[in-house]
C-alpha cells in the first residue's frame, strides 16, 4: 500500500497568514493527489483534486501543488472558517485510497 | 444534490453485532461506488472499503478484510457496514462516501459515532 506523510501534524497561525501543508507519498502517484478539509465534528470535504484542481465553490485562496512523491496545499491568506484539520489522500491506480495522517490548523 | 444520511450512535457492548447504514438520495444509487471511512477518536481518516451497487463488487482495505462486511441494497438505496463481533478499537465515527469514477470522494454523510464498551 501506499504510505501517505502529512507535515506538520498541527500548526498555529493568525488570520491573514499564509499556510502551506506537506503531503509526501512513499512512491510516485503522479497527480492523483485530494486534499479534504474537515471542520470540527463534521463530514470531511473535498477542497483539491489532482493535485492542484479546485472543486467548483471552494474560495481561490485554495491551491495545491505537486507532482509525484510531493504535495503542498496552501492557504494565501487565512480565514476564520478555515481553522480546521486538513487531509491529503492518493487516490492512484488500484485501492486501497491511503489518507495522510491530517494537519490541524489552529489559531 | 446528493445527500447521505448515516443512522444514529450505537453503544454496544465486546463481543456484540452491529449493522450501520447509510441511505443514499439525489442520484442513482446503482452508478457510484459507496464506501466507507473510519476515524478513530483524535485521528486521521482511514478508507475501508467500498461497495458498486450496481453489481455488488466489493472492494476492502486489507486491514478491513475479514474484519466488517460491505453490503448494499439498491431497492432502498442503502448501504451497510456490518460487524459480526466488536472490539473496544472499533470504536470510532465511520463516515459513508460516495466515490465518482475518478475515485474522488465527493460526498459524504454526517458520521455515525460508535462507541464499544464493556
Amino acid at each position: 500500500d501506499i504510505q501517505m506523510t502529512q507535515s506538520p501534524s498541527s500548526l498555529s497561525a493568525s488570520v491573514g497568514d499564509r499556510v502551506t501543508i506537506s503531503c509526501r507519498t512513499s512512491q510516485s502517484i503522479s497527480r492523483y493527489l485530494n486534499w479534504y478539509q474537515q471542520r470540527p465534528g463534521k463530514a470531511p470535504k473535498l477542497l483539491i483534486y489532482a493535485a492542484s484542481s479546485l472543486r467548483s465553490g471552494v474560495p481561490s485562496r485554495f491551491s495545491g501543488s505537486g507532482s509525484g512523491t510531493e504535495f503542498t496545499l496552501t492557504i494565501s491568506s487565512l480565514q476564520p472558517e478555515d481553522f480546521a484539520t486538513y487531509h491529503c489522500q492518493q487516490s492512484y491506480s488500484m485501492p486501497p485510497w491511503t489518507f495522510g495522517q491530517g494537519t490541524k490548523v489552529e489559531i | 444534490e446528493v445527500q447521505l444520511v448515516q443512522s444514529g450512535a450505537e453503544v454496544k457492548k465486546p463481543g456484540e453485532s452491529l449493522k450501520i447504514s447509510c441511505k443514499a438520495s439525489g442520484y442513482i444509487f446503482s452508478t457510484y461506488r459507496i464506501g466507507w471511512v473510519r476515524q478513530l477518536p483524535g485521528k486521521g481518516l482511514e478508507w475501508m472499503g467500498f461497495i458498486y451497487p450496481g453489481d455488488s463488487d466489493t472492494t476492502y482495505s486489507p486491514p478491513f478484510q475479514g474484519q466488517v462486511t460491505i453490503s448494499a441494497d439498491e431497492s432502498i438505496s442503502t448501504a451497510f457496514l456490518q460487524w459480526s463481533s466488536l472490539k473496544t478499537s472499533d470504536t470510532a465515527i465511520y463516515f459513508c462516501a460516495t466515490h465518482d469514477p475518478h475515485q474522488l470522494i465527493t460526498s459524504w454523510g454526517q458520521g455515525t459515532l460508535v462507541t464499544v464498551s464493556s
